[in-house]
């Protein structure tokens, strides 16, 4: 069964530097996000994308974080200047064509979590 | 703006106890609403969902009717097992659009016990 993946499983970094963190979503998913969940908090949605553009933001989404595909398969969520308080488990989903069944459905990755000392 | 409300954890049951998780949503319009479950060490996995009032989605065993006039989507299972334990997430997006984000409730933990 076609499944998101997610990498790196667990990233360290410094306060201040900058991160990737990797998403290949379903391969014919034409809908990309990400969330993200801080210890013991509630999953928050970050962004949406489509068309190879932003569809939609929350206020978290700040100017320290852009989104990016790079190619045809991979999903990128950057962090220009990572903070402390950005230390959570960064999930990716992705959601098919409008044609299919799972239109409505967001399929999730494992999540890659970030820690920032 | 969209909220959803379900019980705080942690729970813990004896196998093949009753479970309810409860959920209520604040949205505008006509939400379909979710229950997602995370196994320990793993991502989120859709476990049911429903798209209008008195739909009842159900899978593996739970189940959870979509309740228009109480504005809720509670989560029962008649007898859990130990493979149950997880971190249960209700959820909802206001419109079938794919593009829609989904708002989750804080989750609840699940313990069974043997």
């Amino acid at each position: 069964e076609p499944e998101v993946t997610q990498t790196p499983s667990h990233q360290v970094t410094q306060m201040g530097q900058e991160v990737i963190l990797r998403c290949v979503p379903i391969s014919n998913h034409l809908y990309f996000y990400w969330y993200r969940q801080i210890l013991g908090q509630k999953v928050e949605f970050l962004v949406s994308f489509y068309n190879n553009e932003i569809s939609e933001k929350s206020e978290i989404f700040d100017d320290q974080f852009s989104v990016e595909r790079p190619d045809g398969s991979n999903f990128t969520l950057k962090i220009r200047s990572t903070k402390l308080e950005d230390s959570a488990m960064y999930f990716c989903a992705s959601s098919g064509l409008k044609t299919s069944s799972s239109y409505n459905e967001q399929f999730f990755g494992p999540g890659t979590r970030l820690t920032v000392l | 703006g969209n909220s959803v409300t379900q019980m705080e954890g942690p729970v813990t049951l004896s196998e093949e106890a009753f479970l309810t998780i409860n959920c209520t949503y604040t949205a505008t319009g006509y939400p379909s609403l979710f229950w997602y479950v995370q196994y320990p060490g793993e991502g989120l996995q859709l476990l049911l969902k429903a798209t209008k009032a008195d739909d009842k989605g159900s899978n593996k065993g739970f189940e959870a009717t979509y309740r228009k006039e109480t504005t809720s989507f509670h989560l029962e299972k008649g007898s859990v097992q130990v493979s149950d334990s997880a971190v249960y997430f209700c959820a909802l997006k206001s419109t079938p659009g794919g593009y829609q984000k989904v708002t989750f409730g804080i989750g609840t933990k699940l313990q069974v016990i043997p």
